[in-house]
């Protein structure tokens, strides 16, 4: 079946600081990546829509200059949380729909667990 | 918008069997998934339904009510390893990103 890696698995990060969590889909290709977040017992929130060679398209109350997102290739996509904060802490979860997809085809990377001390 | 309710919490025997229900209201309606979530981990896919009816895939299985707003997943012969949160997801009319419940969470005990 479709691959989807994350990296890093987990990160510990200061206060003010910018991570990077990468998004790679290893044996497809994916025109779009979704990054999602969730906090401890609640749902995957979805925070946007990363389509490749374009800007990302973010849900209402995500800012965009704090969650820098970008597709660069159609197996990558980045996540950057800038000048993060201790609330920032949660586990990132990005999936990958194939340039081929069926009608509902989406596959999650195994997770970034993101502590912001 | 997407109202989707779930139970927050499930016990069962290791053994059983055990029915989690899914109820929502959305704009539309374009395809109810379930996921599998073990803790610390992501999603993985168990089951997508678009029409009406029972799709049965080895243990699991899941049920789909379009004119009702209803959903269930169906666990037969429960086993430890079946300890998790499932998650129902509902695509809208208007889209091919599912909007996520907040999950149940299963507790298989022996």
């Amino acid at each position: 079946g479709a691959v989807v890696s994350q990296h890093p698995s987990w990160v510990i990060c200061k206060s003010g600081t910018s991570v990077k969590i990468e998004c790679r889909s290893l044996d497809f290709q994916a025109t779009t990546m979704f990054w999602y977040r969730q906090f401890p017992k609640q749902s995957l929130m979805l925070m946007a829509t990363s389509n490749e060679g374009s800007k990302a398209t973010y849900e209402q109350g995500v800012e965009k200059d704090k969650f820098l997102i970008n597709h660069a290739s159609l197996t990558l996509s980045t996540l950057t949380v800038t000048s993060a904060h201790p609330e920032d802490s949660s586990f990132y979860i990005c999936s990958a729909r194939p340039e081929t997809s069926g009608s509902y085809e989406q596959y999650f990377g195994p997770g970034t667990r993101l502590t912001v001390t | 918008g997407q109202n989707i309710d779930q139970p927050t919490e499930m016990t069962a025997t290791e053994g059983a069997i055990v029915q989690i229900n899914c109820t929502y209201q959305t704009s539309g309606f374009n395809g109810l998934f379930w996921y599998q979530q073990h803790a610390g981990e992501a999603p993985t896919f168990l089951s997508y339904n678009v029409l009406d009816g029972l799709e049965e895939k080895g243990r699991f299985s899941s049920f789909l009510s379009r004119s009702k707003g209803y959903s269930y997943l169906l666990l037969k012969e429960l086993q430890m390893k079946d300890s998790a949160s499932y998650l129902c997801a509902v695509r809208d009319g208007g889209s091919y990103i599912p909007t996520f419940g907040r999950g149940t969470s299963l507790i298989v005990h022996p």
